[in-house]
């Protein structure tokens, strides 16, 4: 299967811009899918597809996608926006359904 | 609003089988074009798809772990269960329950449950 690379961590002064990113072969057919992770929680949907937000996910959450890179912008970083933030995207890369992963990326507001 | 709720062994031996259950509330597991899908997370690690079922029974298995996994549904008691044989320690993990769907384009899992602790040990 291929897999989905993240940058480990990442951090953003509060009130300004970041990018998280996802590579993998996988994403020049397909849309990414990003989750927000905060300690001891379930995950939660906050970009999906080319780039939608779930009903109540702020709009400083976006999503972008260009060849084999897939990006989440949050624009205007808040405190709780810290958390771990994961990408998955479905595998092309055989003859079956496979749906992989990124290794995760922990955000930390400054 | 559509609620996951998992249950099942918190502590399961070594060469076992692992065996979760799903309840979803607010919501049919019939309705149309969703997948039920088990999603796991090793101590410290990141998200790991397992697998998913359909309302009509059909189900994808994460290839490398094909062999152990069986996703299946229950539609009269609107439950999805997971069962996954010959555990060792690397099956520890958290074991998330997630309602997902499939655009043609993207893979997405949209409500989660809480997640519950399984531990392999003897």
């Amino acid at each position: 299967s291929s897999e989905l690379t993240q940058d480990p961590a990442v951090s953003v002064a509060l009130g300004q811009t970041v990018r998280i990113t996802c590579q993998g072969d996988s994403l020049r057919n397909y849309y990414a899918s990003w989750y927000q992770q905060k300690p001891g929680q379930a995950p939660v949907l906050v970009v999906y597809g080319k780039n939608n937000r779930p009903s109540g996910i702020p709009d400083r959450f976006s999503g972008s996608s260009s060849g084999n890179t897939a990006s989440l912008t949050i624009t205007g970083a808040q405190a709780e926006d810290e958390a771990d933030y994961y990408c998955n995207s479905r595998d092309s890369s055989g003859d079956h359904v496979d749906v992989v992963f990124g290794g995760g990326t922990i955000l930390t507001v400054l | 609003q559509l609620q996951l709720q998992e249950s099942g062994s918190g502590l399961v031996k070594p060469s076992q089988t692992l065996s979760l259950t799903c309840t979803v509330s607010g919501d049919s597991i019939s309705s149309s074009g969703y997948s039920w899908t088990w999603i796991r997370q090793p101590p410290g690690k990141g998200l790991e798809w397992l697998g998913y079922v359909y309302r009509s029974g059909s189900t994808y298995y994460k290839p490398s772990l094909k062999s152990r996994v069986t996703i299946s549904v229950d539609r009269s008691k609107n439950q999805f269960s997971l069962k996954l044989n010959s555990v060792t320690a690397a099956d520890t993990a958290v074991y998330y329950c997630a309602r997902g769907f499939w655009s043609g384009f993207h893979d997405t899992f949209d409500i989660w449950g809480q997640g519950t602790v399984v531990i392999v040990s003897s």
